[in-house]
């Protein structure tokens, strides 16, 4: 499996609290957004996803938000668990050429 | 159903040897990707297969990668000569056809490849 980046942006919260991961994108013709979610020795799993068309999309305790005018997502977690620890990648895909752009990862750690 | 699986789950060779990764995807889905991270960086894109044909290549690094899909099955990618940079996790994913273009791609765990 694959360890953690030594060199990942990290945001650490206290359990129980609300995390904020952020995201920007690059290509304007992306319209379709994914978060992956990372755990260590695993591959990336799916999370959430939003089409270009909607601005907010809800899961069980995560909020994807979309901001098309400034190329930005954001994951919004609620109620922060330890078993959400891991890293989180953004995604964006034309859907046109279905590749997928990842960016960097945010690593989420969940203080007890 | 089985996800999607990659062999080994890790691989240490010397630089200037070869090595060859292993995906099987979901069954039944068409396509298949490969991608890279190298360490703390993003997951970088390097070939996409539909079926057993290369739709996009355009993320391979050089010609010391070679990806194949005899069949539309299984998918190889085989690095030789292997150099220090190739260091890095190589993930697969499969994905079957979605609506307007939007599959979800399905991830294996991947490959850790170290070059010494």
């Amino acid at each position: 499996g694959e360890s953690v980046g030594l060199h990942l942006p990290t945001l650490s919260v206290q359990e129980g609290d609300n995390s904020i991961i952020n995201c920007a994108y690059s290509n304007s013709a992306s319209d379709y957004f994914i978060w992956y979610k990372q755990e260590s020795g695993k591959g990336p799993q799916f999370i959430i996803d939003i089409r270009s068309n909607m601005d907010k999309r809800q899961g069980q305790r995560v909020t994807v938000l979309l901001n098309k005018t400034v190329k930005h997502l954001s994951l919004q977690i609620a109620a922060t668990q330890p078993g959400d620890s891991a890293v989180y990648f953004c995604a964006e895909v034309d859907s046109g050429t279905y590749k997928y752009i990842f960016g960097t990862g945010t690593r989420l750690k969940v203080l007890a | 159903e089985a996800g999607v699986t990659q062999f080994p789950s890790h691989s240490v060779i010397e630089k200037g040897q070869t090595v060859t990764l292993r995906c099987d995807p979901i069954s039944g889905h068409d396509n298949l990707y490969w991608y890279r991270r190298v360490m703390g960086k993003e997951i970088k894109f390097l070939l996409h297969f539909v079926k057993e044909s290369k739709q996009d290549e355009s993320g391979m690094p050089n010609n010391r990668f070679l990806a194949e899909r005899t069949g539309g099955t299984y998918s190889t990618l085989k690095v030789q000569p292997a150099e220090l940079e190739d260091s890095g996790v190589y993930f697969c994913a499969s994905s079957q056809e979605g609506l307007a273009g939007q599959n979800e791609q399905f991830f294996g765990p991947g490959t850790r490849l170290t070059v010494l």
